[in-house]
């Protein structure tokens, strides 16, 4: 069954700081990833997916992903953070019919 | 707005009791999502419908729990004989479906929280 780790469960970044979200997931053969993103009161919604081809991904508000197959890994990045990323973002994987999420992890951007 | 939507927002129930919260999917899309999510968790899969059909149904999903969604539209989640340890955030989803076995993107509603006292 595939499953997803995120490592860092809580960041803090000041404003201008760069980020990198870690994300492994298990499942060794064709996946689809993605990135979601959950503001303070808001629901989940799609930064980014990975499905096929350039592994570099690029997302709204300024976000990408590159998935690493011999790394297992789909890691998100963001040069310059801004207040308004303080957000819980959750990693997942396309499972049959479901997706399977991580833990996710708490953002907060100090400004 | 288009989105998915989810009614009620919040729900509090006495233990024993039967609760029901209803899903309005993205009108076109045939595949429908119900996920739980507890403090500090990412959201676990509960059940999946295509169309009417439900297709699949998580081990999290005891007998108390059943989900219908007739003629294919809205979805229903119904817990019966609720237990402190169903207090969680319950989590709709819709997407657009294809042939593929994978999962496509899904678009979440806002949630029901449940708080059983």
């Amino acid at each position: 069954a595939q499953s997803v780790s995120q490592h860092n469960h809580h960041v803090i970044l000041s404003e201008a700081a760069s980020l990198e979200l870690g994300c492994n997931y298990s499942y060794g053969g064709t996946v689809n990833l993605f990135w979601y993103v959950q503001y303070p009161g808001q629901h989940l919604q799609l930064l980014l997916k990975y499905f096929s081809g350039d592994p570099l991904v690029k997302g709204i508000k300024g976000f990408e992903a590159e998935f690493i197959k011999s790394k297992f890994s789909f890691n998100l990045r963001k040069p310059s953070v801004q207040w308004s990323d303080t957000a819980e973002y959750f990693c997942a994987v396309a499972g049959f019919q479901k997706l399977v999420f991580g833990t996710g992890t708490r953002l907060l951007v100090s400004p | 707005d288009t989105g998915v939507s989810q009614n009620p927002r919040h729900k509090i129930t006495k233990r024993g009791q039967n609760v029901t919260f209803r899903c309005d999917p993205i009108s076109e899309h045939n595949r429908l999502y119900w996920y739980r999510q507890t403090l500090g968790q990412g959201p676990e899969f509960l059940t999946y419908f295509q169309n009417e059909a439900q297709l699949e149904k998580s081990r999290l999903l005891s007998d108390r729990f059943s989900a219908e969604r007739p003629k294919g539209s809205f979805s229903t989640l119904e817990i019966q004989r609720t237990e402190q340890g169903d207090s969680a955030m319950y989590l709709c989803a819709s997407s657009s479906g294809t042939s593929g076995i994978f999962a496509n993107e899904q678009y979440f509603g806002p949630g029901t929280r449940l708080t059983v006292t």
